[in-house]
């Protein structure tokens, strides 16, 4: 079965420390894309960032980092140095091969809170 | 470029009254189309994905249907909404690569 789980409903930090998102997934393919998405406050989904399956090199971008370990299923966010800015809801999400296309489902969101 | 349309942004509509909401895509074929639902303060929850034309996938049950009557249209609708359809509506497009998001509907069932 396809599913995101993201357990954290919401996670407040004060600006300046370092902030874990959370992202756990259940798939029975082997090839797949997972993503993170950032929804500001205006609404907008705002893309972070893809990888496939067969690629778990972390991966950094500025404040950014990714962990995927597909020997957990997970695909962690981590912001460095957190910023006010950073506050939003977080989505992770996976995409599968259909006949025809790919199926895309989101976890639940954490909403993350950036005091200064 | 690719771009995405989806309207109305807002709309208010009695309990019952039917719904009709629209998303068009431009600068791709055949694109794989869904519609998600964000409930207040929730997730995205996938409503229907399309992969062609007339090709309609429902992932949960639920007062809505989706169309798809032309390669890059894709419908949204009910015969009679129920105050638990308000929500944050969004049309998408993609796959295997990012997703593209349309603006949004916020609909309000009173």
């Amino acid at each position: 079965a396809q599913k995101v789980t993201q357990a954290q409903t919401e996670i407040s930090v004060v600006e300046k420390e370092d902030v874990t998102l959370d992202c756990v997934y259940e798939t029975r393919d082997t090839t797949y894309y997972l993503f993170w998405y950032k929804q500001p406050p205006s609404g907008e989904l705002v893309f972070l960032i893809r990888r496939n399956s067969f690629d778990e090199q972390n991966e950094i971008s500025g404040r950014y980092s990714w962990n995927f370990q597909k020997s957990t299923s997970s695909f962690n966010f981590t912001i460095t140095a957190s910023q006010v800015v950073d506050s939003a809801v977080y989505f992770c999400a996976l995409s599968e091969a259909r006949t025809g296309g790919f199926k895309t489902i989101f976890g639940a969101g954490t909403r993350l809170f950036v005091k200064a | 470029s690719q771009t995405i349309h989806q309207w109305p942004a807002t709309l208010v509509q009695p309990v019952g009254s039917p719904l009709s909401l629209e998303c068009t895509v431009e600068g791709t074929s055949n694109p794989n189309l869904y519609w998600y639902r964000q409930a207040a303060g929730r997730g995205l929850q996938l409503l229907f994905y399309s992969v062609g034309i007339g090709q309609i996938s429902s992932e949960v049950p639920q007062n809505l249907s989706a169309s798809r009557p032309q390669d890059r249209q894709f419908i949204l609708s009910s015969k009679k909404l129920l105050l638990s359809d308000s929500g944050f509506y969004l049309c998408a497009w993609g796959g295997n690569t990012e997703a593209f998001f349309g603006q949004g509907t916020r609909l309000t069932v009173v």
